[in-house]
């Protein structure tokens, strides 16, 4: 298993502005995904960020709007660049280990 | 257009009924998980299916895949309030590791 924590858990900010997400794994995995999840509907596949390797894009999402770090096998960032109300959302982290993917607890984000 | 279509949307249930949710697509998956999240968490893995026709049970949870792997069914029994929570069902059709998610199914369990 895997134990996954976030930070912010919560955060409320101003458009234009940007907010880094930081997910931290308590073991080395190689796969971490980055999900996000709108009010009231289902999770939808940012990105996969493999340590060693550029952050791999799912359609609609880019690199500029959604930078992604991931210096070690225990952490990743994401960024929400230059926000707008439509980016309110949970962002979750996931890491794939033992053919078992796990979730970590969410950053709640609202943008004013 | 979902790759999985979840139903029903929402389940507002008495405790002690049963209720089914089911998972379908047009497309196979190597396999397919389901997981439960409650407010403010991530989702929790429930089961994972692989073989066609496999039928898992947990607990009062009993979960099905179809025989051509391409949809799935969680039964709960005598469903409890603790039962409570958002039920997604998620696949992986590219053998990648990278899951698709359905909608989900908002179930409510009633004291």
């Amino acid at each position: 298993s895997a134990v996954i924590s976030q930070k912010p858990s919560r955060d409320i900010c101003q458009r234009g502005t940007s907010l880094t997400i930081q997910c931290q794994v308590d073991s080395q995995v190689t796969m971490m995904f980055w999900y996000r999840q709108q009010p009231g509907q289902s999770l939808t596949l940012i990105a996969t960020a493999n340590q060693g390797s550029e952050a791999t894009y799912e359609s609609g999402f880019v690199i500029d709007k959604f930078p992604i770090s991931r210096p070690n096998l225990t952490f990743s960032t994401l960024t929400v660049s230059n926000m707008s109300p439509e980016d309110s959302s949970i962002y979750l982290c996931s890491v794939l280990t033992g053919g078992v993917e796990f979730f970590g607890p969410g950053t709640r984000l609202t943008v004013l | 257009t979902q790759l999985l279509e979840q139903s029903p949307q929402f389940l507002s249930i008495q405790e002690g009924e049963n209720l089914t949710v089911y998972c379908n697509s047009s497309s196979v998956f190597s396999s397919l998980q389901w997981y439960r999240q409650e407010p403010g968490e991530g989702p929790v893995l429930l089961v994972t299916v692989v073989t066609g026709g496999e039928v898992k049970k947990l607990k009062r949870l009993t979960f099905q895949f179809g025989d051509a792997r391409k949809d799935s069914s969680l039964h709960i029994t005598a469903a409890q309030p603790g039962d409570t929570g958002l039920y997604l069902c998620a696949g992986d059709h590219n053998n990648d590791y990278k899951l698709s998610f359905g909608a989900g199914t908002t179930v409510t369990v009633r004291a």
